[in-house]
């Protein structure tokens, strides 16, 4: 268990509405990440972070943005959600002392 | 190109089956590899390491071959349990120090 928790698991909206998920960790790990994933395209990255207020861009982050004001929560946010964000996604840590990622149980996002 | 390519199967074995998965990759300089396991609406979970030497944990054997870009996963003695997606994924060089991940192989072990 790397202590991390996804919030909300599940969601249904609609599209052109803001939509936020949250992950929060407990072990204070720098590097923080969300991917999505989608049948036939496997894990992307959305966004990642290394550090309070350091954030940097992923191969899909058009639509998204994201923030973390405190080491223990990394937010993604949806400024106004298309039907091609419906997905599955993960968020992930990985710990200073090696290079593997450990993911949270994600979130099955659903716009319709 | 994708950075990571798998064959997405299924492969569908009987228990007590050997079964090898291969994964390639498209960065001659990558570094790190790994197979994580997926059940079905669950995150992916690691499930080891791939060095320059192979490595071996109980009856899953995970193995790189620099010289053609890929890395396998075998699995001897195959259960139930072992049902599952596959995914590789190799370190991203770069500054995010992320993972390329592939798409994944299904295996059905099947009594």
């Amino acid at each position: 268990d790397a202590g991390i928790t996804q919030s909300p698991r599940h969601k249904v909206t609609e599209t052109g509405t803001p939509v936020t998920l949250r992950c929060h960790q407990t072990e204070n790990h720098r590097y923080m990440y969300w991917y999505r994933q989608d049948p036939g395209h496997g894990l992307r990255l959305i966004h990642y972070s290394y550090g309070v207020k350091d954030t940097d861009k992923g191969e899909v982050s058009d639509g998204y943005s994201v923030s973390r004001s405190k080491t223990e929560d990394f937010l993604l946010t949806l400024e106004s959600a298309t039907s091609s964000q419906t997905s599955v996604y993960f968020c992930a840590i990985r710990r200073a002392t090696n290079e593997k990622l450990f993911f949270g149980s994600g979130t099955q996002l659903s716009v319709l | 190109r994708k950075e990571v390519e798998q064959d997405p199967g299924p492969f569908n074995v009987p228990e007590g089956a050997t079964v090898a998965f291969n994964c390639t990759y498209s960065n001659s300089a990558s570094q790190s590899f790994f197979w994580y396991r997926q059940d079905c609406r669950k995150e992916p979970k690691l499930l080891m390491s791939v060095y320059s030497s192979g490595n071996e944990d109980g009856r899953f054997t995970a193995q790189l071959n620099r010289a053609s870009q890929y890395i396998s996963l075998l699995i001897r003695d195959s259960k139930l349990s072992d049902s599952a997606t596959y995914l590789c994924a190799v370190l991203d060089q770069t500054g995010a120090n992320n993972l390329f991940f592939g798409t994944g192989t299904r295996l059905t072990v099947i009594p």
